[in-house]
């Protein structure tokens, strides 16, 4: 089955304490995004990737970092968490060079950074 | 500032009815359109699109209806049916650039 898988789905954990949250795609695409859902805000895009070793911000990247050393796996690290990275987080996955290729997304993770 | 304006943050419908979702872009430059709809627990689904050079498209129940000279893009669902209640998110996204940039997001509840 096709899908974007997050781990973990959900975390609450405190200031200050380094974090990672694993995103896997099984689709072979070349495209991979975080984006965060805050409330009247809708979904905004942290970093993308087009590609392995190839990653550049988006339009919230301050307090994060990712890395793409291999196709499927594309992980948001938060190096120093706080209380306004609380969160619903998205990773979603397309093809490149595929006109009108919409992205799919994994099922969210919820953080609470207290 | 958010490029993709979703101004109605609920909407309530009986079933049978049709549901109409609205969103308005200030981006002149985006030129393909997305609906995206979300239950709760889980991500956002793709449901339908339109490009630029098209003023409507159609699958099934649910019909896109864009007007760039407004920068206004409308979702019809019709029939309602107690399954589309659901958040539906509009994106937007430029030619060449894969970045979704999404509205705030409408509550649709279907009442029976």
């Amino acid at each position: 089955e096709a899908q974007v898988t997050q781990n973990p789905r959900y975390l609450i954990t405190v200031t200050g304490k380094k974090l990672t949250v694993t995103c896997s795609q099984n689709m072979n695409h070349e495209y991979m995004s975080w984006y965060r859902q805050d409330p009247g805000l809708g979904l905004r895009q942290i970093y993308y990737s087009m590609n392995v070793e190839v990653t550049d911000k988006g339009d919230v990247p301050e307090g994060y970092k990712v890395s793409r050393k291999e196709k499927r796996n594309f992980p948001l690290i938060l190096e120093s968490p706080s209380p306004n990275q609380t969160s619903l987080y998205f990773c979603a996955s397309s093809l490149l060079g595929v006109s009108e290729q919409p992205q799919h997304f994994g099922d969210g993770t919820r953080l609470s950074i207290l | 500032d958010q490029q993709v304006k979703q101004n109605s943050p609920s909407l309530s419908v009986q079933e049978g009815r049709i549901s109409i979702l609205n969103c308005d872009y200030t981006n002149s430059m985006f030129d393909y359109f997305l609906w995206y709809k979300k239950y709760p627990a889980e991500g956002p689904t793709f449901l339908i699109s339109i490009s630029s050079i098209k003023d409507k498209n159609e699958d099934g129940r649910f019909t896109v209806f864009l007007n760039k000279s407004a920068k206004h893009l409308s979702l019809h669902i019709v029939p309602s049916q107690p399954g589309d209640s659901a958040v539906y998110f509009c994106a937007a996204r430029m030619i060449n650039d894969y970045k979704l940039s999404f509205g705030a997001g409408t509550t649709v509840t279907v009442r029976a």
